[in-house]
């Protein structure tokens, strides 16, 4: 199993609703990050678990909370978001974090939509 | 501050052309470089990637050289076809374990 999901693949929410995305990975990997990416833009780092432990937050509004349950999943929890948050949020991993061989492995993202 | 840049920021050829994607960074203080492929609205694929100790990586009709030194990497397509279409991405992994993203080329092969 080499592959990374999300789910939901699309989600719609109002800017007072609560809601979280969820990521997975079966491939042993012990790193884990979500991306946020704007249309025609790159990605941009939003969070890193190393080791199941957060490592790196890019200064992100506290309406996001990341949570790594175990080496395998990577919730992202929303709350109070604004129109602006509307992206595609990708999740990655990647075997042996800080090694100058490791590969991250993308999931297909989630398309949100703030109203 | 890591800056990568990616030229041109948008390419379309015919198919069977010979391509080069041009990507530039500001730190040279990387441990490796990263090409990635991305189709509208879908995750990225990994490429190619290249260790700070290496010059050159290889997979198929794809070459992705590094020179640290002058900042720059390029990858290389030979025989474009029109399956080749979709944004390409290089990303710098430094010191930080942060992967630092190109700008992007969006490259359309048409037959």
């Amino acid at each position: 199993d080499t592959e990374v999901t999300q789910t939901p693949k699309h989600l719609v929410m109002g800017m007072t609703n609560k809601k979280s995305l969820k990521c997975e990975q079966h491939m042993g990997h012990r790193a884990m990050y979500w991306y946020k990416q704007k249309a025609k833009k790159p990605p941009e780092l939003m969070f890193v678990y190393s080791y199941e432990k957060l490592s790196i937050n890019e200064s992100v509004p506290s309406r996001f909370s990341p949570e790594c349950p175990n080496s395998s999943l990577l919730n992202l929890h929303l709350h109070a978001l604004q129109p602006e948050d509307s992206a595609l949020y990708l999740c990655a991993s990647s075997q042996r974090p800080g090694l100058d061989t490791d590969t991250q492995y993308f999931g297909p993202g989630t398309r949100l939509t703030v109203l | 501050k890591q800056e990568v840049t990616q030229i041109p920021a948008a390419l379309s050829v015919p198919e069977g052309e010979n391509l080069v994607l041009n990507c530039s960074f500001t730190d040279s203080a990387i441990y490796n470089l990263q090409w990635f492929r991305q189709d509208p609205g879908k995750g990225l694929t990994s490429l190619l990637l290249i260790q700070s100790s290496q010059r050159e990586q290889t997979s198929g009709r794809l070459n992705a050289s590094l020179d640290k030194s002058s900042g720059r990497s390029t990858l290389y397509i030979a025989a474009s076809q029109p399956g080749d279409s979709a944004t390409y991405l290089c990303a710098g992994l430094g010191d930080t374990d942060k992967l630092i993203f190109g700008t992007g080329t969006r490259l359309q092969v048409f037959p």
